[in-house]
């Protein structure tokens, strides 16, 4: 069963719009971490951020911000006011604490800003 | 340090020979992960090491792969008797503890003919 679901494939937007990511996991341990990653046409993964499942705190960097919300296993990524240079793939990641260390990945949501 | 780096960064061979690909991590990270990346797909799970011991191996590493991380420095992903099936980018990463975040390198695309 996919522990990490990224339900959109493809979203457009214009520049300014604002977006919002979708990502919606699945575990039975209590304790886990959610991931935010970033691959632009590069190629590199660009870490983006780290939530544990004790932290149901929403936060916000700059354009960017973050909604958790255990009660329905999801965890949203809001890119505010984007622009061109969003453009990219952007997975969602899981990793538990009893499954060893590997990350539970997403199959991304490819953001295309158009100007 | 400038992060975590892999070489090759691209790799075109012939269906069953064999492939060696380096992955340097962040020099103070102890975890090193390699993954496998297919074309609209996540990054697949496919081992890590902590230092030196590899202590997790995907079912999706068969036989004809066997990673190597030699004193807990750098690590090497070897593919033997490739098959066009192999074909896909090949991710190295690193953290410095468990369940922090991995800083990934560039990769490296195998392209077996």
């Amino acid at each position: 069963a996919q522990k990490v679901t990224q339900a959109q494939t493809e979203i457009s937007v214009v520049e300014k719009e604002d977006v919002t990511l979708d990502c919606v996991y699945e575990t039975r341990d209590t304790t886990y971490y959610l991931f935010w990653y970033k691959q632009p046409p590069s190629g590199e993964l660009v870490f983006l951020i780290r939530r544990n499942s004790f932290d149901e705190q929403n936060e916000i960097s700059g354009r960017y911000s973050w909604n958790f919300q255990k009660s329905t296993s999801s965890f949203n990524f809001t890119i505010t006011a984007s622009q061109v240079v969003d453009s990219a793939v952007y997975f969602c990641a899981l990793s538990e604490a009893r499954g060893g260390n590997q990350f539970y990945f997403g199959t991304g949501t490819s953001l295309t800003v158009i100007p | 340090d400038t992060g975590v780096s892999q070489n090759p960064r691209h790799k075109i061979t012939k269906r069953g020979q064999n492939v060696t690909f380096r992955c340097d991590p962040i020099s103070e990270h102890n975890r090193l992960y390699w993954y496998r990346q297919t074309l609209g797909q996540g990054p697949e799970f496919l081992t890590y090491f902590q230092n030196e011991a590899q202590l997790e191996k995907s079912r999706l590493l068969s036989d004809r792969f066997s990673a190597e991380r030699p004193k807990g420095s750098f690590s090497t992903l070897e593919i033997q008797r490739t098959e066009q099936g192999d074909s896909a980018m090949y991710l190295c990463a690193s953290s410095d503890t468990g369940y922090t975040e991995a800083f990934f390198g560039q990769g490296t695309r195998l392209t077996v003919v």
